[in-house]
């Protein structure tokens, strides 16, 4: 069975500090990961996603992920958080064959403090 | 023009009592989801249906029966409901066949306060 564990379950940053969250992943096939964020009282978005070809992705608002396979990591970067950036960060991994089934890490509150 | 819609988006009521909660997506996708989110954030699949066809069903108490009319509704329907069940319930939809990439979708979530 595939699992998910996100390390940091909350993380304080001053604005313009730069931001990684880590990832782990368990699964002995080929994955698809993402990376969700919740702002307060919204749903879940997506901020980027890995299914195959370049290991560095790039996603929405400036954040990027890296896919290291050896590690089974896909940990989250942001070079310089804003305020906005106060949110819920979700790591989810699925696994590529058969049906969509996600899991998700128990996920990183972020604050950013202006 | 929602893409995943979710009503009632709060829903407070008494022990005992059998509630729904209704689903729409206007995305044309094939596949739906439940998921419940707990108060520590942690959020659980629970059922998934792809073209009307229940195709995961997590470890979740039979009290919960899911129904999908038709591919764009998925409603959850909660018997019985207990103190446990308070959570936020967010639904999901994706695209299905062989691109087992494809990202899901969220409704808005509905916050259920079981008293």
């Amino acid at each position: 069975a595939q699992s998910v564990s996100q390390h940091n379950h909350h993380v304080i940053l001053s604005e313009a500090a730069s931001l990684e969250l880590g990832c782990n992943y368990s699964y002995g096939g080929t994955v698809n990961l993402f990376w969700y964020v919740q702002y307060p009282g919204q749903h879940l978005q997506l901020l980027l996603k890995y299914f195959s070809g370049d290991p560095l992705v790039k996603g929405i608002k400036g954040f990027e992920a890296e896919f290291i396979k050896s590690k089974f990591s896909f940990n989250l970067r942001k070079p310089s958080v804003q305020w906005s950036d106060t949110a819920e960060y979700f790591c989810a991994v699925k696994n590529s064959g058969g049906y969509q089934k996600v899991t998700f890490g128990i996920g990183t509150k972020l604050q950013v403090i202006p | 023009d929602t893409a995943v819609s979710q009503t009632p988006k709060y829903l407070v009521t008494q022990m005992g009592n059998d509630k729904s909660i209704k689903c729409e997506q206007n995305l044309g996708h094939d596949t739906m989801y439940w998921y419940k989110q707990d108060s520590k954030k942690f959020l659980k699949i629970m059922f998934s249906y792809n073209n009307k066809e229940l195709i995961i069903n997590e470890t979740v108490p039979n009290r919960f029966s899911p129904k999908s009319p038709d591919k764009a509704h998925l409603n959850l329907h909660i018997n019985s409901l207990e103190l446990g069940d308070s959570a936020v319930y967010f639904c999901a939809s994706s695209e299905s066949g062989g691109r087992s990439y494809n990202e899901q979708f969220f409704g808005p979530g509905t916050r259920l306060t079981v008293l």
